[in-house]
């Protein structure tokens, strides 16, 4: 069975940084490209960023871009969101979400974790 | 980026009844090489991440039940609910992922019992 479970969400203040995780199991994580996805509260869903099966190509949302790096530990089965000068706007719920295959194949998310809770506020 | 837009916001729809929901991208999702669109459906119910539905535009995710069903091609897709059950109370987000990302997702519909 596939498991997701992120980790590491908090409350941090503005300009501060924050690192979340997501824990796989149940498939062979390295064979599939990983993305992270968020919902601030209330509102829709936010694609934020995506990378490989092997961790070599990334892809950032220009709302994170320069801010966040994605990056992924195959050898612990954890995909990982380092966040740093964060902003009220980055308060939301982030998902991390398995896609149904590698790059370069562009596939849908067929598996998703509960997801963890960031805010950012004074 | 490909930008998606989903009609109605939101609608009211008698247990029984059909539910249709809209999803236009502001270009092709349709990939010529292997004729297959790349748009995805899921389902977000109140305090859970979303779930898949449907996939390759048409295609209904192992489990789903047969009531929902996706069409279209190109630029213009709709999900349809055959006949609406109380447990289908949710938002339906249709999303690309067509080509390198970003990926995009609709704004959502919120999909009520009238």
């Amino acid at each position: 069975e596939v498991q997701l479970v992120e980790s590491g969400g908090d409350l941090v203040q503005p300009g501060g940084s924050l690192r979340l995780s997501c824990g796989a199991s149940g498939f062979t994580f390295s064979t599939y490209a990983m993305s992270w996805v968020r919902q601030a509260p209330g509102k829709g869903l936010e694609w934020v960023s995506g990378v490989s099966g092997g961790g070599g190509t990334t892809y950032y949302a220009d709302s994170v871009k320069g801010r966040f790096a994605v990056s992924r530990d195959n050898s612990k089965n954890t995909l990982y969101l380092q966040m740093s000068s964060l902003r009220a706007e980055d308060t939301a719920v982030y998902y991390c979400a398995k896609e149904r295959s590698d790059y370069p194949a562009n596939r849908d998310f067929d598996y998703w974790g509960q997801g963890t809770l960031v805010t950012v506020s004074s | 980026d490909i930008v998606m837009t989903q009609s109605p916001d939101s609608l009211s729809v008698s247990l029984g009844e059909r539910a249709t929901i809209n999803c236009k991208s502001s270009q092709s999702l349709l990939y010529s090489s292997n004729n297959k669109n790349y748009l995805a459906w899921y389902q977000q119910k109140p305090g859970q991440p979303p779930k898949l539905l449907i996939y390759w535009a048409s295609t209904r995710e192992s489990g789903v039940p047969d009531r929902f069903s996706g069409s279209g091609s190109g630029t213009d897709f709709t999900l349809t609910i055959s006949s609406l059950q109380a447990e289908d109370v949710a938002v339906y987000y249709c999303q690309q992922h067509y080509g390198i990302p970003p990926r995009t997702f609709g704004q959502g519909t919120k999909v009520e019992i009238k």
